[in-house]
């Protein structure tokens, strides 16, 4: 699986927008972007996953340029309980799949 | 429609003994992936089980082993423990025809050995 470099740590305030970037320079072909959020003493919960372009849901938004090596998940207007770790992965769909998961990027979101 | 159970929430134990942690997967779910999760890290692959059968091994010893149920629900077994096994585990379950890499993961049980 590919490996992803993402930032250890962000800051942000209500109601703004985040943006976090994943760089996935050896990406497959066969490959998709796939983000999960934690809380602490809580399991991963999947939150998007995408192919190219850019995929939206209730939850937020993954923008993946043309060369797919790097991504960006978007989150509209944070709230306090969006204060989690958000890891970027990398795998091929299908198959028996293992999260093969990095350090992720602690999210603090401020008052 | 319950989601991933596992028990117990949190277990202590000596370093040397055994333990036994459970799983049941997501109704409709068949596969069963287990993940350790040291303190400030990323969760860890373990190994998974579909079809009764361990399908995928992580960088683990074979002081882990795991066994799965017809009903789909899942065992982790932890022998000689050391103190480096303190960790929370996660049950993840998905279905591999489904395609893709979501899985869903239970709390966790939270292991403490001393």
């Amino acid at each position: 699986l590919a490996k992803t470099t993402q930032p250890i740590s962000m800051d942000s305030y209500e109601g703004q927008e985040v943006n976090i970037t994943c760089s996935h320079n050896n990406i497959a072909t066969n490959d998709y972007i796939t983000w999960y959020q934690q809380f602490p003493s809580q399991g991963p919960r999947f939150i998007i996953q995408g192919y190219k372009t850019k995929v939206t849901n209730e939850v937020a938004s993954l923008f993946i340029p043309a060369d797919r090596k790097s991504s960006t998940l978007s989150l509209p207007r944070v709230s306090l309980s969006d204060t989690a770790v958000y890891y970027c992965l990398v795998g091929t769909a299908g198959g028996y799949n293992k999260l093969i998961f990095g350090a992720g990027t602690r999210l603090a979101v401020h008052p | 429609d319950a989601g991933v159970t596992q028990s117990p929430t949190h277990l202590i134990k000596t370093r040397g003994q055994q333990v036994t942690l459970r799983c049941s997967p997501k109704s409709g779910h068949d596969t069963v992936s287990w993940y350790q999760q040291a303190l400030g890290q990323g969760p860890q692959f373990i190994f998974q089980y579909y079809e009764e059968e361990e399908r995928q091994r992580g960088n683990f010893p074979d002081r882990f082993s795991g066994h799965q149920f017809p009903n789909y629900s899942s065992e982790l077994n932890v022998n000689a423990l050391l103190l480096g096994d303190s960790a929370l585990y996660l049950c993840a379950s998905s279905w591999p025809r489904g395609g893709f890499l979501e899985q869903y993961f239970g709390p966790g049980t939270r292991l403490t050995v001393t």
